[in-house]
């Protein structure tokens, strides 16, 4: 089992808040880092597919950073708004066993208004 | 629009009845997966396949099978449900790795009493 890890567990911020949550992932046989935003009653939804060290990647004011020499990964968000809460979950593709991707347990942000 | 479906998004079986989650994509994606997804423990992989007739375990294929006879069809089983697969069940199929983004299905929903 490709051993992920993302923190927080979970955190609740104010509307106009900006954060940040982490995913640590092993830094060998590293070929992908996603990301994904899964909102209740809904299906996850790709934010992010991270390749090579130092990626920055943005998506309105969504921003995620991949460090593959030490194996992290940042998700930013500014000026959190109550749409954003969500579970943030990463999964490294180790680029082994044919494209398998494992998530990691997930962040739940919640966005109080 | 790109769509992965479900047949079903709620079930309620019996202990020791054989249950058939199918999920078809149209996509022309090599590699489906089978996830479940439990309070506090994420998205967890039950088994994955990158081809017809091809198949890997994931990390919790215990009490399942699967079946992949069309590109375009995965199939999960479990031969004779029993409690503790109660859960959600989310289906994925993933364009061409590193880079392929996993698209989702809706999710089906299990109770096994």
């Amino acid at each position: 089992i490709l051993n992920v890890e993302q923190s927080p567990q979970s955190l609740h911020v104010q509307e106009g808040d900006s954060t940040n949550f982490t995913c640590s992932f092993p830094s060998s046989n590293f070929y992908a880092l996603h990301w994904y935003r899964w909102e209740t009653a809904k299906s996850p939804e790709a934010l992010f597919v991270m390749t090579l060290n130092g990626d920055e990647k943005k998506k309105g004011r969504i921003s995620a950073t991949l460090n593959t020499k030490e194996g992290y990964s940042y998700l930013y968000i500014k000026g959190s708004q109550p749409e954003d809460s969500a579970t943030y979950l990463c999964a490294p593709d180790g680029g082994t066993s044919y494209g398998k991707l494992t998530f990691g347990q997930g962040t739940i942000l919640t966005v109080h208004p | 629009d790109v769509k992965v479906t479900q047949s079903s998004r709620y079930l309620v079986k019996r202990t020791g009845e054989k249950v058939f989650l199918e999920c078809v994509q149209d996509m022309d994606h090599e590699n489906m997966f089978w996830y479940r997804q439990d309070p506090g423990l994420g998205l967890r992989l039950i088994y994955f396949s990158y081809d017809v007739k091809m198949k890997e375990k994931g990390d919790i294929p215990e009490g399942y099978s699967v079946s992949r006879e069309k590109k375009e069809r995965f199939s999960l089983i479990l031969e004779s449900a029993s409690t503790n697969q109660t859960s959600m069940y989310l289906c994925a199929s993933r364009g061409p790795p590193p880079t392929g983004e996993l698209f989702f299905g809706e999710g089906s929903r299990l109770t096994v009493l």
